[in-house]
């Protein structure tokens, strides 16, 4: 199976602009979570999706959205880009086995904000 | 509200030694928690699963405890290589509702010598 992929890679903005992220997670997994990743704050939780519904969200201003497809794609906005805003924004599908919830995480997009 | 804590100092150990990387959380009481290798600029990879009701794991050369009472989680790489060098990141589901959604810790860097 194809593991998650993540476009584009690497990604350059500068401040007030907008970014769509894509994901695609692995084939038959329903599930999407999105993660930052920071030297400072490591990784934090955004959003997760399942079956096209944002099902959690974690404590990000408004200016993060996300959205899913019927094929479990999922996408990520960020609107009105703040320096702050560069990280490793990461995606992860989920499979729910008998060993409980195994998230399996793209490569990540490097969103550097000038 | 929930905190995990692991070493922020880099571990340093000899090839074949074994390494033991420490995650203590507080203010949670998690029904499963998880253990990830990253590598630079890659995505985490996940290790391993415990859950609550469960002491310990193995996996090849990889051990996991689970101290519910010591809020604590201990991981073991035994027969360490340089190949093992990466950072370790331990999460813990984000309770009930909280669908697909981890809490990371900051991560201990591992560098296994020659």
């Amino acid at each position: 199976k194809a593991g998650v992929t993540q476009t584009p890679r690497y990604l350059i903005k500068t401040r007030g602009q907008q970014v769509t992220l894509s994901c695609s997670p692995i084939s038959g997994h329903r599930s999407v979570s999105w993660y930052q990743q920071t030297p400072g704050q490591g990784l934090q939780f955004l959003f997760e999706y399942f079956s096209e519904t944002q099902r959690n969200k974690g404590n990000f201003p408004g200016r993060f959205s996300g959205r899913q497809f019927s094929n479990s794609r999922s996408e990520m906005n960020v609107s009105t880009l703040e320096l702050g805003d560069s990280a490793l924004y990461l995606c992860a599908s989920t499979v729910t086995g008998a060993a409980g919830d195994t998230q399996y995480f793209g490569p990540g997009t490097r969103l550097t904000v000038l | 509200s929930q905190k995990i804590e692991q070493n922020s100092e880099a571990l340093n150990i000899q090839e074949g030694k074994t390494a033991t990387l420490t995650c203590n959380y507080t203010n949670y009481s998690p029904a499963y928690l998880q253990w990830y290798r990253q590598d630079p600029g890659r995505g985490p990879v996940f290790l391993l699963l415990i859950r609550e009701n469960e002491k310990e794991k193995r996996k090849e050369r990889l051990k996991v405890t689970f101290d519910t009472t010591l809020k604590q989680s201990l991981f073991h790489i035994t027969a360490s290589q340089p190949a093992d060098s990466a950072t370790y990141l331990c999460a813990l589901d984000g309770g009930s509702g909280g669908y697909n959604k981890l809490i990371f810790g900051a991560g201990t860097r591992l560098a296994v010598h020659p």
